[in-house]
C-alpha cells in the first residue's frame, strides 16, 4: 500500500519550460488536492478535484493547471515556469471529513 | 475569506515539558479540524482531529482542545521528546495554517 506516490521528486527548470507534476494514490480517495510550500508561507492550495471529473481553484492557481485523469490521479501543470513557482508541491488525497494523506513532496527549481 | 492561522511561528519547549501549540480559526461554519506534523523533508503527517460537536479529544501524548466560542483550537503534547521536533500545521477541512516549528531544547 503506496498511498499518495508524486513524480519526480526534484526537478529544475529553466524559465519558460513546462512541465508536468504526477500525482497518484491507491485508497480510493474521492478528492484530490495540490499545494506549494514556500517557507515562512504554510501549506498554500493550488488545485483540488472534490471527486472525479471535477477540479476547483484553489488560494494561488495562477500559473497553473490540473487533471484529474482518473480517480487515482491528479496532474499538475506549469506551462511556462517562472522563478516565482520555485517551491516544494505536494499532492494529498482523502474522503470528506477525514483526514488527508500526502505525498513525499516534489521540490522544484526554476532558474 | 476562510483563513486558519497559527499565534506563534516557533516555540521552544524543555525535553520533558508539555507544549501547547495554538491556532485561530476564522469560519465559524467549520466543523472538522485536523493537527498535522511535518518532519524536514517530508510531507504533513496526520496527529490527531476533533469535529465540531466535541470539545475535546485524546490520543497518545497528545490532546486536541476545541473553544467554538472564541474559534480556537490548541495541540497539547505531554512529555515533549526530541522526536517531537518538527512543524505542527492546524487546518480545517483542507486549508491549512501557516505552522508552529516546535524546538525541544535538551
Amino acid at each position: 500500500n503506496a498511498g499518495v506516490t508524486q513524480t519526480p521528486k526534484f526537478q529544475v527548470l529553466k524559465t519558460g519550460q513546462s512541465m508536468t507534476l504526477q500525482c497518484a494514490q491507491d485508497m480510493n480517495h474521492n478528492s484530490m488536492y495540490w499545494y506549494r510550500q514556500d517557507p515562512g508561507m504554510g501549506l498554500r492550495l493550488i488545485y483540488y478535484s472534490a471527486s472525479e471529473g471535477t477540479t476547483d481553484k484553489g488560494e494561488v492557481p495562477n500559473g497553473y493547471n490540473v487533471s484529474r485523469l482518473n480517480k487515482r490521479e491528479f496532474s499538475l501543470r506549469l506551462e511556462s515556469a517562472a522563478p516565482s513557482q520555485t517551491s516544494v508541491y505536494f499532492c494529498a488525497s482523502r474522503d470528506q471529513g477525514t483526514q488527508a494523506f500526502f505525498g513525499q513532496g516534489t521540490r522544484l527549481t526554476v532558474v | 475569506g476562510e483563513s486558519v492561522g497559527l499565534h506563534l511561528p516557533t516555540l521552544s519547549v524543555q525535553e520533558g515539558d508539555n507544549s501547547i501549540i495554538n491556532c485561530a480559526y476564522s469560519n465559524s461554519a467549520s466543523d472538522y479540524f485536523i493537527w498535522y506534523k511535518q518532519e524536514s523533508g517530508k510531507g504533513p503527517q496526520f496527529i490527531i482531529d476533533i469535529r465540531s460537536n466535541m470539545d475535546k479529544r485524546q490520543g497518545q501524548r497528545v490532546t486536541v482542545l476545541l473553544n467554538k466560542t472564541v474559534k480556537h483550537l490548541s495541540l497539547q503534547i505531554a512529555a515533549t521528546q526530541p522526536g517531537d521536533s518538527a512543524v505542527y500545521f492546524c487546518a480545517e477541512s483542507f486549508i491549512f495554517g501557516k505552522g508552529t516549528r516546535l524546538h525541544i531544547l535538551p
